[in-house]
């Protein structure tokens, strides 16, 4: 099956603690995106990474890290100095040429233990 | 002006209704433009791109008025699986912006039997 996969669909945690979710995606997309979703809230762009080895800030990077070591995946790290982690985290994928879609994988949700 | 508007909801149709949303947007230079579909606790879908033209997939319409830099999305003959949060996205126009989207709040269409 062809898609975004992300993982784990909940997560917990505990203050002072970094954890990391994971995005994979089969569709040979070449541009990734991480955002985030508050309740009553539009979807906020953290970090994106258009290429291999690379990517570029978004509108709220602060307390949080990624990587792309692979096409494939572009985890998010969320670091204890992100003092309010709890939301909805969506990441998505699109094809580099312009007009094309982004699409989403099912999300994770993290909570504060 | 915000980035990108859309008509606040909620939105209560009977079925069979007909239900216009438009979504207003600030860059001049934004040339690529999104329809989702949200259900509750569920990730963006997409439900259409809008063309220049106006395009049209079943039940759906988009239409796109740059001179008034607005796009909107009309359904026809509603029906209760309509009923979900329905979000524009418009990308930040030329260059790096081309390859980010900035999504709009949504709007939550609830169609009563």
């Amino acid at each position: 099956d062809g898609g975004i996969t992300q993982s784990p669909k909940y997560l917990f945690r505990k203050e002072g603690q970094n954890v990391t979710l994971s995005c994979e995606q089969n569709l040979n997309h070449d541009a990734m995106y991480w955002y985030r979703q508050d309740p009553g809230q539009g979807l906020r762009l953290i970090y994106y990474s258009q290429i291999v080895n690379d990517f570029q800030k978004g509108d709220i990077a602060e307390g949080y890290s990624v990587s792309r070591e692979k096409k494939e995946s572009f985890p998010l790290t969320v670091t204890s100095a992100q003092k309010n982690p709890t939301a909805f985290y969506l990441c998505a994928s699109k094809l580099i040429q312009d007009n094309q879609p982004q699409h989403f994988g099912d999300g994770t949700r993290l909570s504060i233990l | 002006r915000k980035e990108v508007e859309q008509d606040p909801g909620p939105f209560n149709v009977p079925e069979g209704a007909t239900v216009a949303f438009n979504c207003t947007y600030s860059n001049s230079a934004s040339q690529s433009f999104f329809w989702y579909r949200q259900d509750c606790r569920k990730e963006p879908k997409l439900l259409m791109s809008v063309y220049s033209s106006g395009n049209e997939d079943g039940r759906f319409t988009a239409q796109l008025n740059r001179a008034s830099q607005y796009i909107s999305l009309l359904i026809r003959d509603s029906k209760l699986s309509d009923s979900a949060t329905y979000l524009c996205a418009v990308n930040r126009g030329s260059g790096a912006g081309s390859y980010q989207l900035t999504f709009g709040k949504g709007t939550k269409l609830s169609v009563i039997p």
